[in-house]
Parts: C-alpha cells; sequence; structure tokens
C-alpha cells in the first residue's frame, strides 16, 4: 500500500537548470495537486488536477509546468529553476469528498 | 480572500501537559476546517476536521470546535506524549470538505520533553 510517491527526495539544481519532480499514487485517485512549503509561509498550492487530462493553476503556479496524461502520475516540471524555487515541495491526491492523502516530499534546492 | 492564522511556534511543553495551539480563519461564506499535523520526514495527514458551526471534530485525543462566533478553530489535547511532538497545521477550505483548494495557517512546531 504506497499511497502517493514522490521522487526524489532530495535534489541540488543550479540556477537555469531544468527538472521535473515525479509523483504517483496507487489509489485510483481523481483529484491529485502540488504544493510547497515555505518556513513562516505554511503550504501554497501550485497546480492541481481534477482528473487525467485536465489541469489548474493555484496561488503560485509562476514557472511550474503540470501534465496528467495518466491517473496515476502528476510530475511538476521546473524549465528554469530560480533560487526562488528552493522549497519543500509535496504531492497530493485525494478522491471525491475525501481528505488529501499527502506524499513525504521532496527537498529542492537552487543554487 | 481566506486567511488562517495560527500560534506562532515553536511550542515546547512536559510530557502529560494540556496543550491549546489557537488558529483563527477569515473566509467567505461557510468555509470547512482542518487540523494537519506533519510527523519529522513525512507529509501532512488529516488530524481532525469539522464542516460547521459547532461541530467538534476530534481524533488520537485532540480536539477543536468550530466557533463561527468567534472565527477560531483551536486545537487541544489534555495530555501531550511525547510521539505528539510534530508540526501542526490550521487549514480551512471554502468549498467544501474534499476541496483541494486548502489555505494553510504557517504552522506551529511542537517539541514534547519528557
Amino acid at each position: 500500500n504506497a499511497g502517493v510517491t514522490q521522487t526524489p527526495k532530495f535534489q541540488v539544481l543550479k540556477t537555469g537548470q531544468s527538472m521535473t519532480l515525479q509523483c504517483a499514487q496507487d489509489m485510483n485517485h481523481e483529484y491529485m495537486s502540488w504544493y510547497r512549503q515555505d518556513p513562516g509561509m505554511g503550504l501554497r498550492l501550485i497546480h492541481y488536477s481534477v482528473g487525467a487530462g485536465i489541469t489548474d493553476q493555484g496561488e503560485v503556479p509562476n514557472g511550474y509546468n503540470v501534465s496528467r496524461s495518466t491517473t496515476e502520475d502528476f510530475p511538476l516540471r521546473l524549465l528554469s529553476a530560480a533560487p526562488s524555487q528552493t522549497s519543500v515541495y509535496f504531492c497530493a491526491s485525494r478522491s471525491y469528498n475525501s481528505p488529501l492523502h499527502f506524499g513525504n516530499g521532496t527537498r529542492l534546492t537552487v543554487t | 480572500g481566506n486567511s488562517v492564522t495560527q500560534m506562532e511556534g515553536p511550542v515546547t511543553l512536559s510530557e502529560e501537559a494540556f496543550l491549546t495551539i489557537n488558529c483563527t480563519y477569515t473566509a467567505t461564506g461557510y468555509p470547512s476546517l482542518f487540523w494537519y499535523v506533519q510527523y519529522p520526514g513525512e507529509g501532512l495527514q488529516l488530524l481532525l476536521k469539522a464542516t460547521k458551526a459547532d461541530d467538534k471534530g476530534s481524533n488520537k485525543g485532540f480536539e477543536a470546535t468550530y466557533r463561527k462566533e468567534t472565527t477560531s478553530f483551536h486545537l487541544e489535547k489534555g495530555s501531550v506524549q511525547v510521539s505528539d511532538s510534530a508540526v501542526y497545521f490550521c487549514a480551512l477550505s471554502d468549498l467544501g470538505f474534499g476541496n483541494e483548494k486548502l489555505t494553510f495557517g504557517t504552522g506551529t512546531r511542537l517539541t514534547i520533553i519528557p
């Protein structure tokens, strides 16, 4: 029973590099979302998806892209990393009218 | 817009002490309210929820009551344990329970010493 799996756990990037944070869930949840967690700011919604093929922007979408080609996967892409994107990233999923299930997070540092 | 204000941390208590972590909110309409807990190295887990005024959410000895008149949802526990050491987040959703557009507070780090 894996739940929500995020990879990698840690990543260091140089400014301008690109990378993809992976998120997979095995609970057949329709909804998936990405949050970033910053000190003193709680969690902020980046992008979310209500089903395969459908994505929408959250509170802080700039600098991030997402796609949802399958129900299970919801990758987050940073096309040109910036130091302001240094954060801990959480993926979460849920089925209708149920609480969010969070992954264990990816700690990203951009130098 | 929506906002959640919770007690600044860190909070350090002795085992078996009484815990209160304050949370107040600003929202349009009638939001659902939540407390999430984050243990070291893990993602957030739902601790308890309340979906309407005067509801009391409870779980693992923790309680919180939805107070519409004071726009508050304070978290309480009568006797804390070392295993309760974690970061606690208050959150709201004004689109009903289950909506992923949650607004989170900044989190309160709780440390319990034996």
